[in-house]
């Protein structure tokens, strides 16, 4: 059974800093995504990385997957207060079983 | 832009209740599906569709149903609706090919009382 596991669940960092969050999963998977969600709001699609040595960015984020290791991580680069929001990985086990991962929520202090 | 709609934003309803939470999409997708999020559980599968009138159960099927009568229309049925099912509802549609990509309605939050 595919289980996804997201650390850290919280983050508080400081407007400027560099951080990673990382996503671990526990069997093969063809893709893995990434979503943003703001608080009562919905999941916005960041990437998707569907293969081993993808690497995707956008602004201050980049996502990068290990289909070896298992292991897809979300980097912020020089984090903004616009960034705050939580962030969820999933990943699809077979062609519509999406299993995310229970988010981590990150708040970028000023 | 995909849009994926989704019928009311809040909705309080009394315990017993049938509940009804539609959602639509306009990118002709042939696969939608519905979830549930409460805090420290993340998202959970109820309920999952990839034509009209076939569904599949997903995790948390109990207590719902669905019904998908047109492609972009699908539905979530609380046929008697009880306080733990308060939650954050959200659909989402996705094609059945390439990357498979979900794309998520605004999500409703359901009270019951």
């Amino acid at each position: 059974e595919l289980k996804v596991e997201q650390n850290p669940l919280f983050l508080s960092m400081q407007e400027g800093k560099n951080y990673t969050i990382y996503c671990n999963y526990s069997t093969t998977s063809d893709r893995l995504y990434w979503y943003r969600q703001d608080p009562g709001k919905s999941l916005e699609s960041l990437f998707v990385l569907l293969s081993n040595g993808a690497v995707k960015q956008e602004g201050r984020l980049m996502a990068s997957l290990d289909t070896k290791a298992r292991l897809s991580t979300l980097h912020i680069t020089a984090a903004v207060h616009d960034l705050s929001a939580t962030y969820f990985c999933a990943l699809t086990s077979g062609t519509y079983k999406y299993i995310f991962g229970t988010g981590t929520r990150l708040k970028v202090l000023a | 832009d995909v849009k994926v709609t989704q019928s009311s934003r809040y909705l309080v309803k009394r315990t017993g209740e049938k509940v009804f939470l539609e959602c639509v999409q306009d990118m002709d997708h042939e696969n939608m599906f519905w979830y549930r999020q409460d805090p420290g559980l993340g998202l959970r599968l109820i309920y999952f569709s990839y034509d009209v009138k076939m569904k599949e159960k997903g995790d948390i099927p109990e207590g719902y149903s669905v019904s998908r009568e047109k492609k972009e229309r699908f539905s979530l049925i609380l046929e008697s609706a009880s306080t733990n099912q308060t939650s954050m509802y959200l659909c989402a549609s996705s094609t059945p090919s390439g990357v498979y990509e979900q794309y998520f309605g605004p999500g409703t939050r359901l009270t019951v009382t």
